[in-house]
């Protein structure tokens, strides 16, 4: 159980293009979605926080605009990267919150996705 | 400012040996403790969690939490190259957070034949 799927695992793109990563939650209904950002040989970093039916609470320093997220299920949540630039090259990372009595406010990762920016 | 501070590594244990990676937090109303295992290029993965103080085991691992000195480890017995992976503490301190967990920066493990 407690299953995170993300889509795509990796992506190239162009400069100036935009990207959209998804992230389910399989077996579960996950109330909250994180989104994290990992750069190489660096700790995790949480972009936003994002709840279904309402909007992400974001990060000192991460910009909503560029980074827009829709949690419309609970079992999905979407990252845009808008007009992605090279900076942006990184390993986004999702987390899923389950609900009930039994979460103990676990949090289970999506396998991430690779994004690199031409 | 809630902080997560782990012991600085990277921790270096010959196969078979015990590996201890400790712990400490600063938010003495944290409620939930997680220990996550990262292998390199992979996105981190749940190992244990621990709510009460005293020991918690699952298999080769022990989680052990010390409400009153702020402080969680986690014990890796008959240490496998396997192992090898960074080790994030992750702390969950409660109210309106959302389930925010606060992690450390997470502790480089060798386990070397």
């Amino acid at each position: 159980g407690a299953v995170v799927s993300q889509h795509p695992s990796w992506v190239i793109c162009k400069s100036g293009t935009s990207v959209k990563i998804e992230c389910r939650s399989l077996d579960f209904q996950a109330t909250t979605m994180f989104w994290y950002r990992q750069f190489p040989k660096q700790s995790l970093m949480l972009m936003a926080t994002s709840n279904e039916g309402s909007k992400a609470t974001y990060e000192q320093g991460v910009e909503k605009d560029k980074f827009l997220i829709n949690h419309a299920s609970l079992t999905l949540s979407t990252l845009t990267v808008t007009s992605a630039h090279p900076e942006d090259s990184s390993f986004y990372i999702c987390s899923a919150r389950g609900r009930g009595a039994k979460s103990h406010n676990e949090q289970f990762f999506g396998p991430g996705t690779r994004l690199t920016v031409l | 400012q809630k902080e997560v501070e782990q012991n600085s590594g990277p921790l270096s244990v010959p196969e078979g040996a015990i590996a201890s990676l400790n712990c400490t937090y600063s938010d003495r109303g944290s409620q939930s403790f997680f220990w996550y295992r990262q292998y390199s290029g992979k996105s981190p993965e749940l190992i244990m969690s621990i709510y009460s103080n005293g020991d918690k085991e699952d298999g080769r691992f022990t989680a052990q939490l010390n409400k009153a000195s702020q402080y969680v480890s986690l014990l890796i017995r008959d240490s496998q190259p396997s192992d090898s992976a960074t080790y994030l503490c992750a702390v969950f301190a409660g109210g309106t957070s959302y389930g925010k967990l606060t992690f450390g920066q997470g502790t480089i493990l060798t386990v070397h034949p």
